[in-house]
């Protein structure tokens, strides 16, 4: 039931792409993006809604394929901010389910 | 800043004591979820407040309970710690008309 995200660590140089998928078992209605830096909450990035919606800010977007369940999260031109633990989320009747994670690291 | 506080910030408790934690919300959100998250792991499910009423729950055991206000703070209890409930709680608002949910700063708790 928990959606499973690959990769589970990305490392990148300061200016490289990375992809993020998150695959669920179960329809989805929304899929959640988050990221979280070592001893910080999760911060909200964005929500993707259904209808194959594609959302996005400057240099992180996302992509939404509800007939596959599957969502991916893109992050174009990294910057070492951009570390962290990214987690995506599905609802469930209004819970969210956390997916496994993927560990990311930039290095100038 | 998610607008989103909880107390303490960490707290030391020792096997088969009790512990309360607090939230505020955001003012205007009515759904409030708790969420478990240990060492290495993604956050899990403990439940979630819509209005004072609980209307949904993950797999934690009964020791587990929570309360609502209507001042939009929240509270999470566990009776009874054991050693495995050390983890970060994290409390999260949610914004109802588009489903975001803003979390805490989290607390952290360690049992010994």
């Amino acid at each position: 039931q928990q959606p499973v995200q690959s990769p589970q660590a990305v490392i990148l140089r300061e200016g490289e792409d990375a992809v993020i998928n998150c695959s669920s078992s179960k329809a989805l209605y929304s899929v959640h993006w988050y990221r979280q830096k070592h001893g910080e909450a999760p911060v909200f990035l964005m929500i993707l809604l259904k209808g194959g919606e594609q959302k996005g800010h400057e240099k992180i977007s996302a992509s939404f394929n509800e007939k596959k369940q599957q969502s991916s999260l893109y992050l174009t031109a990294s910057q070492l901010s951009y570390s962290g633990t990214y987690f995506c989320g599905t609802e469930d009747t209004d819970k969210l389910i956390f997916g496994t994670g993927t560990r990311l690291q930039v290095f100038p | 800043e998610t607008g989103v506080t909880q107390s303490p910030t960490h707290l030391i408790k020792t096997r088969g004591q009790q512990v309360t934690l607090r939230c505020s919300s955001q003012s205007g959100h009515n759904t409030v979820s708790w969420y478990q998250q240990a060492l290495g792991q993604g956050p899990q499910f403990i439940f979630q407040y819509y209005r004072e009423e609980e209307n949904g729950r993950g797999n934690f055991p009964p020791r587990f309970s929570g309360l609502q206000f209507p001042n939009y703070s929240s509270e999470l209890n566990v009776n009874a710690l054991e050693l495995d409930d050390s983890a970060l709680y994290l409390c999260a608002s949610r914004d109802d008309r588009v489903g975001t949910q803003y979390f805490g700063p989290g607390t952290r708790l360690l049992v010994l």
